[in-house]
């Protein structure tokens, strides 16, 4: 079965700390598919990154780099010089075509000025 | 502007009764899903749909009802059979069904028990 975990309940950093966002998933599948979410205070999940199985390239938005290292099935999300606007709960999730999304639980970021 | 929209944003339900959340896109998605969040948790799958006329059981289904008459729409119906019904609810679409695509959702709809 399909899990992903995010073992960070929730992260405080201070403004123009770097931080990083640990998700870990478990699948026998080959081909499968995982996103990162940010859910701000108003409760809309807004789309961040989508990456596939067979692409192991580090990806790097702005102040935003993902790290997926399929050897430790790991798809960890950087946040480079943090800011205020960045505190929001973030979600990892997989997708293996079976049905829909398997999130994790979420971490909570909080940034503080 | 494209989108998806809830409604609505706040919602009370009493003892034994039915409510129904709304779900609206005009994005042309052909799929849409309906998934639950509780307090310091991720989202569980209530019920999704590929197609219209078409759809099928999430995770947790029990208690909840949908249809899909239209492409647009993909009412979320919570029954009094739901007995612990207050959570967060979120609508997603994507363009097609099938692995990889990816969801887009909507702003929630925040239900409460009175």
């Amino acid at each position: 079965a399909q899990k992903v975990t995010q073992a960070q309940t929730e992260i405080s950093v201070v403004e123009k700390e770097d931080v990083t966002l640990d998700c870990v998933y478990e699948t026998r599948d080959t081909t499968y598919y995982l996103f990162w979410y940010k859910q701000p205070p108003s409760g809309e999940l807004v789309f961040l990154i989508r990456r596939n199985s067979f692409d192991e390239q580090n990806e790097i938005s702005g102040r935003y780099s993902w790290n997926f290292q399929k050897s430790t099935s790991s798809f960890n999300f950087t946040i480079t010089a943090s800011q205020v606007v960045d505190s929001a709960v973030y979600f990892c999730a997989s997708d293996t075509g079976r049905r829909a999304l398997t999130f994790g639980s979420g971490t909570r970021l909080q940034v503080q000025p | 502007d494209g989108g998806i929209t809830q409604s609505p944003k706040y919602l009370f339900r009493k003892e034994g009764q039915n409510v129904t959340l709304s779900c609206e896109q005009n994005l042309n998605h052909d799929a849409m899903y309906w998934y639950r969040q509780d307090p310091g948790q991720g989202l569980r799958l209530i019920y999704y749909s590929q197609i219209v006329n078409d759809f099928q059981k999430g995770d947790i289904a029990e208690g909840y009802s949908v249809s899909r008459e239209k492409k647009e729409s993909f009412p979320l119906t919570v029954t009094s059979a739901q007995k612990n019904p207050t959570a967060f609810y979120l609508c997603a679409s994507s363009n097609r069904p099938g692995i990889g695509e990816t969801q887009y959702f909507g702003p929630g709809t925040r239900l409460l028990v009175l």
